[in-house]
């Protein structure tokens, strides 16, 4: 069974530019999330979907990010315009049902963002 | 907010019993104790869930005292493709969603 599907794996942009990220979850799995891990912390949530509704999203940054779930199945996770902090690695996971009690989080290899 | 403190980093040798102590004071009723695993350059892997006493698996096993307020990872007979960050989280029952902290870097040498 295919994992969790996260493109691209590296993007490389200049400052001010828009970068889009697109993650498809596991098969069946309900909830997505979006995270950011900066070098050498751990992942810090950015959004969470149940289905198509984004049922938190109190720390993505709304000014410049934007994430959607069309038909509660693959999403994107937009940044525009970048700036130079925004350079980490960006995580999706997918789970079955609401955590954790239900199932552990299933993540992709996450997506490589510099921002120059 | 449930809120994780584990060491740093940690050295061990092959074949050696790993122990990563987690502290959680305020550890609410209804939260469990999950800890993941991260190699450079991948996501976070899913060891184990407990919720009181003891949790074995074919990876590790999880102590969990009565009061909760802590969690130890064991890890037996490491080996260098052990050599990873793991994490210990907390069900941050606020915001159902699960919380990492920095993790401990378990680094296993020959």
């Amino acid at each position: 069974e295919a994992g969790v599907v996260q493109s691209p794996r590296y993007k490389i942009i200049e400052k001010k530019q828009p970068v889009a990220f697109w993650c498809n979850p596991i098969s069946g799995h309900n909830t997505l999330y979006w995270y950011r891990q900066n070098l050498g912390q751990g992942p810090e949530l950015l959004i969470r979907y149940e289905n198509e509704e984004a049922v938190d999203d109190s720390q993505l940054p709304k000014d410049r990010f934007s994430a959607e779930r069309l038909k509660g199945v693959d999403s994107t996770l937009k940044i525009q315009p970048a700036e130079l902090g925004d350079s980490a690695v960006y995580l999706c996971a997918s789970s079955f049902g609401q955590t954790p009690d239900t199932g552990e989080l299933f993540f992709g290899e996450g997506s490589r963002l510099t921002v120059l | 907010l449930a809120k994780t403190t584990q060491p740093i980093s940690m050295d061990s040798y092959e074949g050696q019993e790993v122990n990563i102590t987690c502290s959680h004071n305020n550890i609410a009723t209804n939260d469990y104790i999950t800890w993941y695993q991260q190699f450079p350059s991948q996501g976070p892997r899913f060891i184990i869930q407990g919720y009181k006493t003891k949790v074995t698996n074919e990876v590790a096993s999880l102590f969990i005292p009565a009061d909760r307020k802590s969690s130890t990872l064991s890890l037996p007979r490491v080996s260098l493709s052990d050599t990873a960050v793991y994490y210990c989280l907390v069900e941050d029952t606020g915001r159902r969603a699960l919380t990492f902290g920095s993790g401990t870097r378990l680094q296993v040498q020959p």
